[in-house]
């Protein structure tokens, strides 16, 4: 069975570094890319960024660019997200996702997420 | 970037079909994909490429795309498919992939 398994709540104080993690499992890590999607409270979903561990290939979305790091360790089968310095906006949920990919290569092409993990809570107060 | 404008909320009594929306700027020619959204849960893909349903999703799921507007359709409607439902396309002019804001479907 393919599983994501992300770990626990957290609860950091503004200014603060934190490092989330995901791990998978049942598929072959290295050959899909697998990303992160912000959910902030009360609001919809935000695609972050998103690595393909097999040659940590990295891409980001505008929004988060700078603001956040993405990285994987192919040793454990982990995927990261990680901040430097935490804001109270930064107060929600985290999800990883396995992305497929279908298309035509250099052609149309497009990407889906088709395993998620349960979520990460990240709760940033004073 | 490429957005997807979904309704706040859809109300169903049981046995009924729920019709959730999903406008884009002719999302008729691209790909789009839902999701269902349950608190504490993971996120489940309930249909990929516009109509396709993954293994385990029950029939009654389904999807369609025209035009400006992409719709999930969900038959028979039951308790248990209340959640928040997002769709989602991938934005080519940016290379990555956008959300709808979601769509809460209450069980009446």
């Amino acid at each position: 069975e393919v599983q994501l398994v992300q770990s626990g709540t957290e609860v950091k104080k503004p200014g603060e570094s934190l490092k989330i993690s995901c791990k998978g499992s049942g598929y072959s890590f290295t050959t899909f890319w697998i990303g992160w999607v912000r959910q902030m409270p009360g609001k919809g979903l935000e695609w972050m960024g998103f690595i393909y561990p097999g040659d940590s290939d990295t891409r980001y979305s505008p929004s988060f660019q700078g603001q956040v790091t993405i990285s994987a360790d192919t040793s454990i089968s982990t995927a990261y997200l990680q901040w430097s310095s935490l804001k109270a906006s930064d107060t929600a949920i985290y999800y990883c996702a396995r992305h497929w990919y279908d298309g035509t290569p250099g052609g149309y092409y497009y990407y889906y997420m088709d395993v998620w993990g349960k979520g990460t809570t990240v709760t940033v107060s004073s | 970037s490429y957005v997807l404008t979904q309704p706040p909320s859809v109300s169903v009594a049981p046995g009924q079909t729920a019709r959730i929306t999903c406008g884009g700027n002719n999302i008729g020619s691209k790909t789009v994909h839902w999701y269902q959204l349950k608190p504490g849960q993971a996120p489940v893909l309930v249909v990929y490429d516009d109509s396709d349903r993954p293994s385990g999703i029950p029939e009654r799921f389904s999807g369609s795309t025209s035009g400006n507007t992409a719709t999930l359709i969900i038959s028979r409607v039951e308790a248990g498919d209340e959640a928040d439902y997002s769709c989602q396309v991938w934005d080519t002019s940016s290379d990555h992939p956008v959300f709808g804001g979601g769509t809460k479907l209450t069980v009446l």
